[in-house]
C-alpha cells in the first residue's frame, strides 16, 4: 500500500526566505508523484508532478521538487518566500498502473509566512 | 473552462437527516472523483465514475453513501442517516480519461453534523 509522510503540520518563513516543505512516500511499484495546494475554503491547486524523467520538476508560482529515489523523498522548494504562499501543501502519490487519478495524500503542512 | 463547481459551499444539518450534495464537472471531463477530507487530514479517496459508471469504491464508503452520476455529466453524493463522524469537506475533481490527465479540484461542500 501507498503512504506519503509530510514531516513538520506547520512551517513558519520569513518574506524573501527559503521554503523548504518535506515529503517521503512509500510505494512497492514506482510513483507518480505530486504537490498541491489548498487556500482556505477552496480546492485543491496542483503545484508540480513527477511521472518520469528528469527527477528535479519545476511548478507554478516558482515552487520546484526533486525526485530521489534511494531517499523515498519529494521535498518542495521555493527559493523566497512570498505572503501568497501562506496556504495548506499537500503531498500526493499515485500508482503508475492507477494513473494521475486515484492520489493518496500526506496529512498536509501548513506555510506561514511573516513580513 | 468555467472550473469544478460544488453546491452547497456549506451544509449544516442533524445528526440522522439525509444530505445530498452536488457536483458539476468541467464539461469535457468524463471522469468524476469523490474525496473526503477531515479536519487536519488530506483528502481521501471516495469514489470514481467513467461516465456513467462507477468503477471503484473506496472502503470508507460505507452503505449509507451512495453516489450518482446518472447521464456522465453532474454527479450527486448522498449521505444517509448523517452522523457527527461524517462532518468533513467533500471533494470533487474531474479529468479526461487518460491516466496522466490530471484532477482538477472543486471548492468542496463542508458538512457540519450537530
Amino acid at each position: 500500500a501507498q503512504s506519503v509522510t509530510q514531516l513538520g503540520s506547520h512551517v513558519s518563513v520569513s518574506e524573501g526566505a527559503l521554503v523548504l516543505l518535506r515529503c517521503n512516500y512509500s510505494s512497492s511499484v514506482p510513483p507518480y508523484l505530486f504537490w498541491y495546494v489548498q487556500y482556505p475554503n477552496q480546492g485543491l491547486q496542483l503545484l508540480l508532478k513527477y511521472t518520469t524523467g528528469a527527477t528535479l520538476v519545476k511548478g507554478i508560482n516558482g515552487f520546484e521538487a526533486e525526485f530521489k529515489k534511494s531517499e523515498t523523498s519529494f521535498h518542495l522548494t521555493k527559493p523566497s518566500a512570498h505572503m501568497s504562499d501562506a496556504a495548506e501543501y499537500f503531498c500526493a502519490v499515485s500508482e503508475m498502473n492507477t494513473g494521475f487519478q486515484k492520489l493518496v495524500f500526506g496529512t498536509g503542512t501548513r506555510l506561514l509566512v511573516s513580513p | 473552462d468555467t472550473g469544478v463547481s460544488q453546491n452547497p459551499r456549506h451544509k449544516i444539518t442533524k445528526r440522522g437527516q439525509n444530505v445530498t450534495f452536488r457536483c458539476d464537472p468541467i464539461s469535457e471531463h468524463n471522469r468524476l472523483y469523490w474525496y473526503r477530507q477531515t479536519l487536519g487530514q488530506g483528502p481521501e479517496f471516495l469514489t470514481y465514475f467513467q461516465n456513467e459508471a462507477q468503477l471503484e469504491k473506496s472502503r470508507l464508503l460505507s452503505d449509507r453513501f451512495s453516489a450518482e452520476r446518472p447521464k456522465g455529466s453532474f454527479s450527486t453524493l448522498e449521505i444517509q442517516r448523517t452522523e457527527q463522524g461524517d462532518s468533513a469537506m467533500y471533494l470533487c475533481a474531474s479529468s479526461l480519461e487518460q491516466t496522466r490527465s490530471p484532477l482538477h479540484f472543486g471548492n468542496g461542500t463542508r458538512l457540519t453534523v450537530t
